[in-house]
Formats: structure tokens, sequence, C-alpha cells
């Protein structure tokens, strides 16, 4: 079973505050998306990364995959309350494999 | 543009009822997937569809089908309902370009009494 592991699973920080999230897995992806869900909405597409070691910037967030293509990581700079929400990552593999996610709350 | 659409928004069954939920993707989009998202279990993948063909399923009984038209909308059947399929079923499209990228409807929220 092809399991994708996040961390933490919650984090709630006061606005203004960086903050990182991971996701991990035991084997190599092929690509891995990043989404952001709200409460009652579908998840909105973030960030894709391809290339083993790339870092994709989306203004105060930064998206980085591992070198060896199993784990990849989400920086946010100054969190605001806006951030708020389910951040979730997919692999795709014989199928489809989201993450359980990291429900980020942003303390105004 | 327009997103990905999903129809109804919610939808109330009894146990052992048939559900049909719909999916209209982005225009240009040939791939569909069907999701479920029942609480404190996650996202889990149902179903792939692409150019009319189921290319994969998910972890999920026969109960659980659908179908894609020819003009790539979709549909999910959830027969025989029990009440652990009440949930949030989220349908998302890809195109043929960017496989990987799945852009994602707003939800059809199933309630099973």
């Amino acid at each position: 079973t092809q399991l994708l592991e996040q961390s933490p699973q919650f984090l709630s920080i006061q606005e203004g505050e960086n903050l990182t999230v991971y996701c991990n897995s035991s084997s190599v992806f092929s690509s891995l998306q990043w989404y952001r869900q709200e409460p009652g909405e579908g998840p909105v597409l973030l960030v894709t990364v391809v290339t083993g070691g790339e870092v994709k910037k989306l203004k105060r967030l930064t998206f980085q995959f591992g070198d060896a293509r199993k784990d990849s990581s989400l920086h946010i700079t100054a969190a605001q309350p806006g951030d708020t929400g389910l951040y979730l990552c997919l692999r795709r593999g014989q199928n489809f494999v989201f993450g359980p996610g990291t429900r980020l709350s942003v303390l105004p | 543009e327009a997103g990905v659409t999903q129809s109804p928004t919610h939808l109330i069954k009894t146990r052992g009822q048939q559900a049909t939920l719909r999916c209209s993707p982005i225009s240009g989009h040939t791939s569909v997937y069907w999701y479920q998202q029942a609480l404190g279990l996650g996202l889990q993948f149902l179903l792939w569809y692409d150019e009319g063909e189921e290319r994969n399923r998910g972890n999920f009984p026969p109960r659980f089908s659908g179908r894609q038209f020819p003009n790539y909308s979709s549909e999910l059947n959830v027969n025989a309902l029990e009440l652990e399929d009440s949930a949030l079923y989220l349908c998302a499209s890809s195109s043929r370009q960017v496989p990987y990228e799945q852009y994602f409807g707003p939800g059809t929220r199933l309630t099973v009494t």
C-alpha cells in the first residue's frame, strides 16, 4: 500500500509566524500536488512538483520536493488568517493517494 | 472559464436506496476522478474515468460504480446505500496535456439515514 504521511496533524499559530508542514512516503513519487481545502469545499490546487530538489514559490508559500522524491515540504512565511485550512498532498501511483492532511489554524 | 460542477449539492437517502451523483468537468478536460471524504477518514480515491473508459478504481465494493459520457461528464452511482456511505463526494477533472493536475468541484454531501 502506497501511503502518504503528513505532519504535523494539527497546527495552531499566531498571525505573522512561520511554519513548515511535511509530506512523506516510503516510495518514490513521480509527481506530487499540494492542495488546500476549506470546510465543506473541494480542495484547491496550490502547486505541482515533479523534479527532485525542485523549489517552487507561490507568494508566501514555498514548496520543496526532496532530492530522492520521497518527501515534500510546504513552508509558509508570515502566516495570515486566510491561510487557515486543511493542507493535503496527493501523489499519483497505481492510483491516487491523498495524505491525511495538516489542519492549520492561524489566529489573528 | 467555468470550474468543475457537481449536482446535487446535498442528497439525503435512506439505507438500501440508490444514489446518483453528477459531475461536469472543466471544458477541455477528458479525465474525471471521484473521491469519498468521510468524516475522520480523509480523501479516498474511488474511480478514474478517461475518454469514456474506467481506468482505475480504489478499494471500494462493486456497489460503487459510474460512467463517463461522450461529453466527458460523469455519474457516480451508489447502490444499496449503507449508513457508512454518508460523506462528501468530490469530483475532479484533468486535461490530457497535464494529466496529473486535478481540479476539484465543490462536492455533493450525501447523507444516509
